[in-house]
């Protein structure tokens, strides 16, 4: 059955520290994975997709996360967090429907809590 | 360009009472879904729309939720007699059909809270 896990409900970073968030799936086939932004009061937003190619991806926000077949792990990276990334933040992971992206299956989000 | 948009914002309902919540996705998006988030737990997808047919609804928990999508623009979802477990925060979704570039945008989604 497929699954996300992120392990960690809520991380404390200072501004200016690096940022990790981890993401494990169990998926049949390679999936299509993702990490999405929820503000306050806002949608979701895309930082970042994975479809294939090159296993390091770049985001947006100045976000990258990096696909580890081996280890089934989709792992989200900053290398310097600013208050504004406070925010809960979702992996996910969906496969292929016809010519339609599919269902997408989310872990239960991390809140990210940024200290100044 | 307009986002997609979720109509209320917040319901506050008693059980056993009807609800409708409305999604207006993005003019030309085929693609529309809904999910839901229960406190503290994972976003689950609920159903998903090709224009005005239904693609996808294995996620609909039961018979009380019933979603339409006349004419393949706005969308609504209607739980009909609401129960306390269907409090939560219910998001849409929408996408154009793309290939690999497709990409899903979503609204804020309505907060559901059944007392």
């Amino acid at each position: 059955a497929q699954s996300v896990t992120q392990p960690d409900i809520h991380i404390t970073v200072s501004e200016g520290a690096s940022l990790e968030l981890r993401c494990n799936y169990s998926y049949g086939a390679t999936p299509y994975l993702f990490w999405y932004v929820q503000s306050p009061g806002q949608g979701l937003q895309l930082l970042l997709k994975y479809f294939s190619g090159d296993t390091l991806v770049q985001g947006i926000k100045g976000f990258e996360a990096e696909f580890k077949r081996s280890q089934s792990s989709f792992n989200l990276r900053k290398p310097s967090v600013h208050w504004s990334d406070a925010a809960e933040y979702f992996c996910a992971v969906a496969g292929r429907r016809g010519s339609t992206l599919g269902r997408l299956y989310f872990g239960r989000g991390t809140q990210l809590t940024v200290w100044p | 360009e307009a986002g997609v948009t979720q109509f209320p914002s917040h319901s506050v309902i008693e059980k056993g009472q009807t609800v409708t919540l409305r999604c207006d996705p993005i003019s030309g998006h085929d693609n529309l879904y809904w999910y839901r988030r229960v406190m503290g737990k994972e976003i689950k997808f609920l159903l998903h729309f090709v224009k005005e047919s239904k693609q996808d609804e294995s996620g609909m928990p039961n018979n009380r939720f019933l979603a339409e999508r006349t004419g393949g623009t706005y969308s609504t979802l209607k739980v009909q007699p609401a129960e306390l477990e269907d409090s939560g925060v219910y998001f849409c979704a929408s996408s154009q059909t793309g290939g690999s570039n497709e990409k899903l945008f979503f609204g804020s989604g309505t907060q559901l809270s059944v007392l």
